[in-house]
Order: C-alpha cells, then structure tokens, then sequence
C-alpha cells in the first residue's frame, strides 16, 4: 500500500517561514508528479502545487504564487513545501498527493493523512 | 479562471441511489477526479478518469461525464456513504488544479 507521510506543520507567526515535508514508501516516488492541497478550518479543498516527477515543471495556485516553493528529493522519496510571509490565511491543514502521470497533472489518485499549520501571534 | 459548480447539498434515504453533479465550461473534454472525505479524515479517490474506480471502490460508486456536467453516482446508498465529495480536473488553459467547492451527501 502506497503510503505518503507528511511533517513540519506547526504553529508560526504571521510573516514567517516554515517547510512542510512530506515521505513516500512503496511507490516508485521518482515517477510520478506530487502535489500539495490544503484545507482551511471548515473549507473546502485548496490545490496549492505541483511539481513534475523530475522536479522540472512546477505549478502554483494563484494564493500562495511568490511565496511557496515545491521541490522534491527523488534520492530520498521525499516532498517539500517552503512557505515563506505567512499569514492567517495560509492557516489550513497541508496534503500531499501523488499524481496518477508524470510531467503534467491530471488528478491525485493517493493522499497522505495532512499536517497542521497554523499562522497565529 | 476554470469554475466547478457543485451543489452544497444532497440527501438520499438509505438504499436510494446518489447522484453529484460537478458542472463547469466543457468539463466532457477534461478528465474528472472524484475523492470522498469523512470528517477528520484524509480524501480518499472514489473515480478517476470520469468513470474508473480504484481497487477497493464498490461497483455501486459510478462516474460519467459529458457536455458540461460530470456526474457521480453513487447506488444503494449506505450509512457509511455520508461525508463530503469533490470533483478536481487540471485546467490547461490556466495551468491550475481545480477542485469544485464540494457536497455534503447525507444519508436520511
């Protein structure tokens, strides 16, 4: 069973920085393109982005454009998320997901069990 | 920018069959993603490519998608059914993911 795992959510102060990770198993990771998605206390889904399986193309939702940044560690089957100038907006709980293709989205097919983050003084 | 509409609501009584619109702008040329999520739980893929399911999906959770309504349907409905549901497709026109606003399915 394909198993994602993400880490590195908190609580952060408005204007700060923190870095998501997220660790897959079972699966071929450096196949297959990743996302994050969020979901903001009682919202709906968020896609925030996606990076290519070999870490080329890399996609975001217009909310986040400028402040975060996906990369990934295929050596190490591992996803992160950078996340810069945080603000109570950006307060939701973080997935990752697995893409069913490789160099451009087309749907997420896996879903980790999500990290908190909360932007909070 | 890409719009799905779904509606914030459905109600079924249990055995009756379930059915979830998503409607956007041609979404019968997109390929349609469908994910169940219970309360503090992770979503879980229910369709993919309009009309498969995933190993593990019962036969009765159905999905189609033509002209500018994708649909998802869900017979027999039962208790553990209830939670919300999303569809999801990849605009090319944009480069963004889209995720329709959700429904709540409850089971009467």
């Amino acid at each position: 069973q394909v198993q994602l795992v993400e880490s590195g959510g908190g609580v952060v102060q408005p204007g700060r920085s923190l870095r998501l990770s997220c660790a897959a198993s079972r699966l071929t990771f450096s196949s297959y393109g990743m996302h994050w998605v969020r979901q903001g206390p009682g919202k709906g889904l968020e896609w925030v982005t996606f990076i290519s399986y070999d870490g080329f193309y890399k996609y975001y939702g217009n909310s986040v454009k400028g402040r975060f940044t996906i990369s990934r560690d295929n050596s190490k089957n591992t996803l992160h998320l950078e996340m810069n100038n945080l603000t109570a907006e950006d307060t939701a709980v973080y997935y990752c997901a697995k893409d069913v293709g490789s160099y451009v989205p087309y749907g997420m097919d896996v879903w980790g069990q999500g990290t908190t983050v909360t932007v909070s003084s | 920018s890409y719009v799905l509409t779904q509606p914030p609501s459905v109600s079924v009584a249990p055995g009756q069959t379930a059915t979830i619109t998503c409607e956007g702008n041609n979404i019968g040329i997109k390929s349609v993603y469908w994910c169940q999520q219970k309360p503090g739980q992770a979503p879980v893929v229910v369709a993919y490519d309009d009309s498969d399911r995933p190993s593990g999906i019962p036969e009765r959770v159905s999905g189609s998608n033509s002209g500018n309504t994708a649909t998802l349907a869900i017979s027999r409905v039962e208790a553990g059914d209830e939670a919300d549901y999303y569809c999801q497709v990849w605009d090319t026109s944009s480069d963004h993911v889209v995720f329709g606003g959700g429904t709540k399915l409850t089971v009467l």
